[in-house]
């Protein structure tokens, strides 16, 4: 059964843009909540993980926003490049992955 | 963090015949984690490889198909069986302690 809800499926956003990408959990019992970026032919790789007592996290062009009250976390990408082109993965914690956003990033 | 080393990185195979994927991680681990990702789509675990004991398999997922060994703490195969072409996935192990670290992937054609 699915326990993370992650949208948009997909997204195209053009060179410069923000991309912005939400996740809707249902289990608060985790730790962390990351991040994947998968790039085609790779696996998931960490991108970037928030704790549930923060509100927000930013390494570089990457943010986590988190709402602890509404169960929801999103991925913004600010500058939004041709090199963020990948699929992206929420998670609950190392375990339960959301079904992935697609987003291309148009030049 | 862990380094994951995963291999074959792809290989193309006979309907019927079987393909064995190594995973070697860089660290001792307890649990070890095999998932299958169809195209585009998202991370199926099949089954959860503790060392020391029977495999945890997934609902849809069964140990005749999927035959999984842990002989240590840094070590782990996965055998598909008997593939037919439904079986042409991506197949990823993983170790996970508060998040996720993946092998890079098998991509599995079955012809």
């Amino acid at each position: 059964q699915q326990q993370v809800k992650q949208s948009p499926q997909s997204l195209i956003v053009q060179k410069g843009g923000i991309s912005i990408i939400n996740c809707a959990y249902e289990n608060t019992a985790f730790d962390y909540f990351p991040w994947y970026q998968q790039f085609p032919g790779k696996g998931p790789a960490l991108l970037i993980a928030i704790r549930p007592d923060v509100s927000e996290k930013k390494e570089g062009r990457f943010t986590i926003s988190f709402n602890k009250s509404a169960k929801q976390f999103s991925l913004h990408i600010m500058d939004s490049q041709p090199g963020d082109s990948a699929t992206y993965f929420c998670a609950e914690g190392g375990l339960t992955f959301g079904k992935g956003t697609h987003l291309i990033i148009q030049p | 963090s862990a380094v994951i080393s995963q291999k074959p990185s792809r290989d193309i195979c006979q309907r019927g015949t079987s393909l064995t994927i190594q995973c070697q991680v860089d660290s001792q681990v307890t649990m070890m984690f095999w998932y299958r990702q169809q195209p585009g789509q998202s991370l199926t675990l099949i089954a959860t490889a503790n060392q020391g004991s029977e495999a945890t398999y997934e609902s849809g997922f069964v140990i005749d198909k999927f035959p999984i060994s842990r002989p240590n703490l840094t070590f782990s195969t996965l055998t598909v069986s008997n593939m037919s072409p439904e079986d042409s996935s991506i197949y990823l192990c993983s170790v996970s302690g508060l998040v996720a670290f993946f092998g890079q992937g098998t991509r599995l054609t079955v012809v």
